[in-house]
């Protein structure tokens, strides 16, 4: 099946500083890709859809310029987390369709963790 | 809107006993319905899709419109079956909206 894969795997940062995380389809192309955000012991909640040439499409109640997606290839998406505090800690996952092919399957990144002090 | 539930947080099941994970949902349309497994420090990856009307690794979904059910079942459970299990439903080439997961954690 097809890979996609995240980096970094783990990050911690400092109350304030902005945070990038990339998302990479390894052998498929993605017109679209989904960000993912996981509590504890919690669900997949999508942040984002990630459209590659334009712009985001934010589910209700993220801000968009506390998490600036950028899609600016059919292979990477990047999501940034600006002036980090301690409540944006979390797991972060991202997702990808593969447009030549069955666009019906996402396939998952193995997600960042992202620690906030 | 779309939900999807799952009651069940937690399922322990002997090695060998039959499995059933419960998932419900709520949508007027027709849903594409999946299930994802987690296994430990691992990626979420599919299961199986309710189209497919599949078996994989054992593991069977009937989707039932009439009670909007997507229930996930083995007949003999395998302790590698321990994991998180995440139904999702999908409508078009929206993205899944998931469930929030059972574990199902299998004893020996």
């Amino acid at each position: 099946g097809a890979v996609v894969s995240q980096h970094p795997s783990w990050v911690i940062c400092k109350s304030g500083t902005s945070v990038k995380i990339e998302c990479r389809s390894l052998d498929f192309q993605a017109t679209t890709m989904f960000w993912y955000r996981q509590f504890p012991k919690q669900s997949l909640m999508l942040m984002a859809t990630s459209n590659e040439g334009s712009k985001a499409t934010y589910e209700q109640g993220v801000e968009k310029d506390k998490f600036l997606i950028n899609h600016a290839s059919l292979t990477l998406s990047t999501l940034t987390v600006t002036s980090a505090h301690p409540e944006d800690s979390s797991f972060y996952i991202c997702s990808a369709h593969d447009a030549g092919t069955d666009a019906r399957e996402q396939f998952f990144g193995p997600g960042t963790r992202l620690t906030v002090l | 809107a779309q939900r999807v539930t799952q009651p069940e947080k937690l399922l322990s099941v002997f090695k060998g006993a039959p499995v059933e994970l419960k998932c419900n949902y709520s949508y007027s349309g027709s849903p594409e319905l999946f299930w994802y497994v987690q296994y430990s420090r691992q990626r979420l990856q599919l299961l199986l899709r309710h189209i497919s009307r599949e078996s994989i690794k054992g593991f069977t979904a009937d989707l039932n419109k009439g009670e909007t059910s997507f229930h996930l079942k083995k007949p003999f459970a395998q302790e590698e079956d321990s994991a998180m299990y995440y139904c999702a439903l999908r409508r078009g080439n929206t993205p899944l909206v998931f469930g929030k997961g059972t574990r199902l954690s299998v004893i020996a």
